[in-house]
């Protein structure tokens, strides 16, 4: 069945280096693909998308990748600080049938030491 | 402007015991999902309207679950004689659209915490 893989599930990096989610993704119809932030007590926040007929995007220290023929795609956060702790979630657009769903990742924990 | 909302957000109920969660959606938004978050996983697709039609319904695990919209805004998802195994956070998200292809951002509420003791 559909199926997002993520890695890695948790992530300590210090402030001011950078950090790197990747994520598989099973449904080759798949093609658009959004990132989510996650604080404690909260919903799931876009942070950023990437759309099939694009292998880059970036938003000032935030970047993500797409590799379609490999179906993967990575979340680079640059010059990262403590307001990035957080857990981020991939997920990937499968739509069948005219319905439209998201399938999102198992989420990395993201811990930037000061 | 208001986001999604959801109640209650706390539920804890009895093993056996029927419970209705609500979802408000961004005013205006057509499409509307339910997911289910365990516990440091990522969220569940469960079911997704659009108006006030049922599309998809495949994540629901059994027919202990149901779900409606039926004004195509606020919705409840119902889960009859509930198991400790139901115990987890149900999230509501609405997006403006899903039509032009699939590029709709969807916009999480703060979830409900349903407790099955």
């Amino acid at each position: 069945g559909e199926n997002v893989e993520q890695h890695p599930s948790t992530l300590s990096v210090q402030e001011g280096d950078s950090a790197v989610i990747k994520c598989t993704y099973s449904d080759s119809a798949s093609n658009y693909f959004p990132w989510y932030k996650q604080e404690l007590g909260k919903g799931p926040q876009l942070i950023i998308d990437i759309r099939s007929n694009v292998g880059e995007k970036k938003d000032q220290r935030i970047a993500v990748t797409l590799n379609k023929t490999a179906k993967h795609f990575s979340l680079h956060i640059t010059e990262t600080q403590p307001e990035d702790s957080a857990v981020y979630f991939c997920a990937a657009s499968i739509s069948t049938s005219g319905t439209y769903k998201y399938i999102f990742g198992t989420g990395t924990r993201l811990k930037v030491l000061a | 402007g208001a986001g999604v909302s959801q109640s209650p957000r706390y539920k804890v109920t009895k093993r056996g015991q029927d419970v209705a969660l609500r979802c408000d959606p961004i005013s205006g938004h057509v499409s509307l999902y339910w997911y289910r978050q365990a516990l440091g996983q990522g969220p569940e697709f469960l079911t997704y309207f659009n108006y006030e039609a049922q599309q998809d319904k495949s994540g629901l695990p059994n027919d202990r679950f149901s779900a409606e919209r039926p004004e195509g805004s606020i919705s409840t998802l119902t889960i009859q004689r509930t198991e400790q195994r139901d115990s987890a956070m149900y999230r509501c998200a609405s997006s403006l659209d899903w039509r032009g292809g699939l590029y709709n951002e969807q916009f999480f509420g703060p979830g409900t915490r349903l407790t099955v003791l």
